[in-house]
């Protein structure tokens, strides 16, 4: 069983649409939640980056952490065709452990 | 701000070739780290460091070497490529679960 486990893809949505992004992790040691976003040919950058349960707002972006259901969540508001791309969560103890991905694209 | 350097960019080995991808980092963190990714299967561990002269194994080692003898540099060795290892190699650095990623290598092996 991998350490994180991410919804399968791939996703097209109409721009203007709320994408929804899940994963849920097996590893309670983990301390640091994040998302990733790869355009294609390029590395992963990191889009988002909590710490605790909660929610955290970034512009359009939220993410959201439940510890007790080990569950991760990204919300994107509002979506853009520049939002288009591969997003990835992670997870970390000391050593950053990836989801496989999720494509979305907006179309338009 | 350089930020984490891979080269090369883009290599073809024959089967049973050897060759060393590089990576440097200038932000000073000591954990770095090699992943390969493959369609479908997301970004896997290969190796990792949490500092120089330390070096552990991740999700898929075999075939692949490091040493890390300074805190910015972290190369990754392929000792006799495979077909199996045609994939785009990523180096990244990161700091509390922070990562840095380069632009990756992507590797064919003929």
């Amino acid at each position: 069983q991998k350490e994180v486990e991410q919804d399968p893809g791939p996703l097209s949505v109409p721009e203007g649409a709320i994408v929804s992004l899940n994963c849920t992790y097996s590893n309670s040691a983990f301390q640091y939640f994040m998302w990733y976003r790869q355009y294609s040919r390029k590395g992963p950058e990191l889009l988002m980056y909590t710490y605790s349960s909660g929610n955290k707002e970034d512009g359009r972006f939220t993410a959201q952490v439940d510890k007790s259901s080990k569950y991760i969540s990204l919300f994107i508001r509002d979506s853009q065709p520049s939002d288009s791309a591969t997003y990835l969560c992670a997870t970390s103890d000391y050593k950053l452990s990836f989801g496989a991905g999720t494509t979305v694209t907006v179309r338009a | 701000n350089a930020g984490v350097t891979q080269t090369p960019k883009f290599q073809v080995l024959k089967t049973g070739q050897s060759m060393t991808l590089q990576c440097a980092q200038d932000m000073n963190h000591e954990y770095m780290s090699w992943y390969r990714q493959d369609p479908g299967m997301g970004l896997r561990l290969i190796h990792y460091s949490v500092g120089a002269g330390i070096t552990d194994q991740g999700e898929v080692p075999n075939g692949y070497n490091v040493s890390r003898s300074t805190t910015e540099d972290f190369p990754l060795r392929l000792l006799s490529a495979a077909p199996s290892q045609t994939s785009v190699y990523f180096c990244a650095s990161s700091r509390e679960g922070e990562a840095f990623f380069g632009q990756g290598t992507r590797l064919t092996v003929v």
